[in-house]
């Protein structure tokens, strides 16, 4: 299995602040990384597929960026409806994998 | 307007079966994969597998085979994911979602919660 190694796994931001969360696969997953937000108590929700794609409708704010082995979700002002758990996904093999998550709170 | 609507909580004796539904709307039922996924508090998300309902192709994680069967009923246009054996480490949550065309999951259901206890 294709291990995703999520960072960090908790953090404070300002609001107005960049953050950037970061994904290492254990092998290279040719861009088919996807993020996703979870609110407490909700599903989850896409924000970006294929590495860089933005879902229609998320807010621009919203960046995913990376290749090879290596992705990452900037948000590049941050909100307070931001706050939650974020988790990236590969889906280049079988099985897809999850990253641990990023549990983002205001600061 | 793309739904994924999910059966209710279950409450089940460990051993036993538990079958949950995924009941969608708005699409074409049998051309798109449904996945789906498991979370566990402090476990994060698991990928359990996928159904293509048109055809009834499945793929599966590993770790979940002889534990979820999925099947689907074009008829009403439902998937389904049947879990066995049931024991204290499947009370999870239990999401099913559309994998569209280009690639990602872009509807979730709401989750089904199965606690299993005695």
């Amino acid at each position: 299995d294709i291990k995703m190694t999520q960072s960090p796994s908790s953090m404070y931001a300002s609001l107005g602040e960049r953050v950037i969360i970061t994904c290492r696969a254990r092998q290279d997953i040719n861009n088919y990384s996807s993020w996703f937000q979870q609110k407490p108590g909700k599903s989850p929700k896409t924000l970006i597929y294929r590495a860089n794609i933005l879902v229609d409708g998320v807010p621009s704010r919203f960046c995913g960026s990376g290749s090879g082995q290596d992705y990452s979700l900037t948000i590049s002002s941050l909100e307070f409806e931001d706050m939650g758990i974020y988790y990236c996904l590969q889906y280049d093999e079988f099985p897809f994998t999850f990253g641990s998550g990023t549990k983002l709170e205001i600061k | 307007q793309v739904q994924l609507q999910q059966s209710g909580s279950e409450l089940m004796k460990p051993g036993a079966s538990v079958k949950i539904s995924c009941k969608t709307t708005g699409y074409t039922f049998s051309s798109y994969w449904i996945e789906w996924v498991k979370q566990r508090p402090g476990h994060g998300l698991e990928w359990i597998g996928e159904i293509l309902p048109g055809s009834g192709s499945t793929n599966y994680n590993e770790k979940f085979k002889g534990k979820a069967t999925f099947t689907a009923d074009t008829s009403s246009n439902t998937a389904y994911m049947q879990l066995s054996s049931l024991t204290s480490e499947d009370s999870a949550v239990y999401y099913c979602a559309r994998l569209e065309e280009m690639g990602y999951f872009d509807v979730w259901g709401a989750g089904t919660t199965v606690t299993v206890s005695s």
